[in-house]
């Protein structure tokens, strides 16, 4: 079945620093490619996402790229900021309710 | 956005017992999901609970263990039976929005204990 690589796994930065986490996938099919960020304690919160028509999606300091060709989608933070330390799940589908979950990535921004 | 909440938030159980969580929206939604989020881990889909007929499950996950209802639009449970410690995770229900790609939202999870 479809299988999703998640990396890094952890990721320190310090803030004001850039942050990025790479997906990278094999099922062409693909279509739909969603980040969530999950805080201790909390539920993953869908912070942005992108579709297989478009290559890059900005929401002020979170951006997501994707690369069709090569099969792989990243996450991109800019001017880190201490709020910003959660673990970040990359996720696809190819337009079922399925999703497929990456293996996540917990960062650090250390102030 | 639909507001989604569960119960319980937590629970601590003993072996062999069972635990019934509930989901509850604010809104009729057609897709409801049940995953598991065990400890530093990633979520996985448990099933699929469809309104008025039994739930789709995915593959490691059966009915007897994971039982699922869905009376209507608007609520669903999960019932974790006959549960042993490597049943400890957190439960988390999910429901679709109403864009086009199906996007999940999460409601707050249930984490489960079991000593």
């Amino acid at each position: 079945g479809e299988n999703v690589e998640q990396h890094p796994s952890t990721l320190s930065v310090q803030e004001g620093d850039s942050a990025v986490i790479k997906c990278t996938y094999s099922d062409s099919a693909s279509n739909y490619f969603p980040w969530y960020k999950q805080e201790l304690g909390k539920r993953p919160q869908l912070i942005i996402d992108i579709r297989s028509n478009v290559g890059e999606k900005k929401d002020q300091r979170i951006a997501v790229t994707l690369n069709k060709t090569a099969k792989h989608f990243s996450l991109h933070i800019t001017e880190t900021q201490p709020e910003d330390s959660a673990v970040y799940f990359c996720a696809l589908t190819s337009g079922t309710y399925k999703y497929i979950f990456g293996t996540g990535t917990r960062l650090k921004v250390l102030a | 956005s639909a507001v989604i909440s569960q119960k319980p938030s937590r629970d601590i159980c003993q072996r062999g017992t069972s635990l019934t969580i509930q989901c509850q929206v604010d809104s009729q939604v057609t897709m409801m999901f049940w995953y598991r989020q065990q400890p530093g881990q990633s979520l996985t889909l448990i099933a699929t609970a469809n309104q008025g007929s039994e739930a789709t499950y995915e593959s490691g996950f059966v009915i007897d263990k994971f039982p699922i209802s869905r009376p209507n639009l608007t609520f669903s449970t999960l019932t974790v039976s006959n549960m042993s410690p490597e049943d400890s995770s957190i439960y988390l229900c999910s429901i679709t929005g109403t864009g086009r790609y199906n996007e999940q939202f999460f409601g707050p999870g249930t984490r489960l204990t079991v000593l």
